[in-house]
């Protein structure tokens, strides 16, 4: 069955400090994998997309990692901002013949000053 | 200069009644889609349009009927409310099929709440 698992489901940092989200997923055949930011009472804002070959991006302090023999990925956030606060999902797509898009919990990620 | 806009952004009703949400994108894609969000935050997809086109349709009741006029318009028509069709729905576009760099861009979200 075509899962994401994200890990933790919470995070509280201090601001400036840097963080590690964790995503684990079951989909086959593999397309792609997304990273999506969502402020409360938002909707998800795309953060970085990785294709099989990629092994790592960045989008300012944001660096997606992925590896797709273990099937994981990892978002890296260094020194956390205020505005970082939000749910981090994780998103991968299967190259079904409607791409299907399979989505995680996310991470709810809170920075305090 | 809103990119893709739902109305309205909440939307308190009682239970049996009918409700519409509705989306425009100005973005020039050609798909559409309308994903909802329960209370346990995991974003499923209800619905995808490629212009004016049904290419997907989940397991939703058929209480749920989406309409496309145009390809910057996709609207969801709801009948027959339910307390369980309380959450916040989501209307986002892609150009063409969500694949390879493609990426949604997602309105803010319509909070339905069903007494």
């Amino acid at each position: 069955k075509n899962q994401v698992e994200q890990s933790p489901q919470s995070l509280i940092i201090l601001e400036g400090k840097n963080c590690t989200l964790q995503c684990n997923y079951t989909v086959s055949p593999f397309s792609n994998l997304r990273w999506y930011k969502q402020d409360t009472g938002r909707g998800p804002v795309s953060l970085t997309i990785m294709t099989f070959s990629e092994n790592t991006k960045s989008n300012g302090r944001y660096t997606a990692t992925l590896d797709a023999d273990t099937k994981q990925s990892s978002l890296h956030i260094t020194a956390s901002q205020l505005s970082d606060s939000a749910s981090y999902i994780c998103v991968v797509s299967a190259s079904n013949s409607n791409y299907q898009l399979i989505w995680g919990a996310g991470t709810k990620l809170i920075i305090k000053p | 200069d809103t990119a893709v806009s739902q109305t309205p952004k909440y939307l308190v009703t009682q239970m049996g009644n009918d409700k519409s949400i509705k989306c425009e994108q100005n973005l020039g894609h050609d798909t559409m889609y309308w994903y909802k969000q329960d209370s346990k935050k995991f974003l499923k997809i209800m619905f995808s349009y490629n212009n004016k086109e049904l290419i997907i349709n989940e397991t939703v009741p058929n209480r749920f009927s989406p309409k496309s006029p145009d390809k910057a318009h996709l609207n969801l028509h709801i009948n027959s409310l339910e307390l369980g069709d309380s959450a916040v729905y989501f209307c986002a576009s892609s150009q063409l099929l969500v694949t390879g760099a493609n990426v949604l861009t997602f309105g803010a979200g319509s909070r339905l709440t069903v007494l």
